[in-house]
């Protein structure tokens, strides 16, 4: 089984500071690297997929960057609209499994 | 637009067998090669995934609790299914049901509880 691990566990921003959460892998998970955003009392909302391919409807500011073992999300120009929990999650082979989560708070 | 709903009983006995269904819509599983996946989150803690099934039937489980999972698909309904055995009150959680790793229902909450 694949670890993920983040870090921080825990960051307290500014507006239009730029955030950067870090996830690293156990194992090469190749390009099967995901980031989800999730709100208190709402479903996680994938946010970057494939660690760097953006999803419609997900402001620009948000971006995945990595390889390998180690990735990074990157949001630039934090609103407030982005406090939530970040997760990573991999899905390059079974157990899929996902990281311990980032808070983000503003 | 594809959507999926989870269903099933809110809250469950220690020692029963939770079953929830997942009903989508605006996609085919028969006619689609997704992942039908089921993912739960106990309150004020992080994701877990549970497993996997693809049209074809196969599945693949979270070693953790595969001694204790079933996930099913029917086509002829459009959905799939969790049952998990032998619950205690650890599995009491947040269940969704997604499509591969971007379409999420909105969740439904079991307690196990007597």
């Amino acid at each position: 089984e694949i670890v993920l691990t983040q870090s921080p566990e825990f960051q307290s921003v500014t507006p239009k500071e730029k955030v950067t959460i870090t996830c690293r892998a156990s194992q090469n998970v190749g390009t099967g690297l995901h980031w989800y955003q999730q709100r208190p009392d709402q479903s996680p909302k994938l946010v970057i997929r494939d660690v760097s391919r953006s999803i419609s409807g997900v402001p620009s500011r948000f971006s995945g960057s990595g390889s390998g073992t180690d990735f990074t999300l990157t949001i630039s120009g934090l609103e407030a609209e982005d406090a939530a929990t970040y997760y990573c999650h991999h899905s390059s082979n079974y157990p899929w499994t996902f990281g311990p989560g980032t808070k983000v708070e503003i | 637009q594809v959507q999926l709903q989870e269903s099933g009983p809110g809250l469950v006995k220690p020692s029963e067998t939770l079953s929830l269904t997942c009903d989508v819509s605006g996609d085919s599983i028969v006619n689609s090669n997704h992942y039908w996946v089921w993912i739960r989150q106990p309150p004020g803690k992080g994701l877990e995934w549970i497993g996997v099934v693809r049209k074809s039937g196969n599945t693949f489980y979270n070693p953790s609790l595969e001694s204790r999972v079933t996930i099913s698909v029917d086509t002829s309904r459009n959905q799939f299914s969790l049952k998990l055995a032998s619950v205690t009150a650890s599995d009491t959680a947040m269940y969704y049901c997604v499509r591969n790793v971007e379409k999420w229902g909105q969740g439904t909450m079991v307690t196990v509880s007597s």
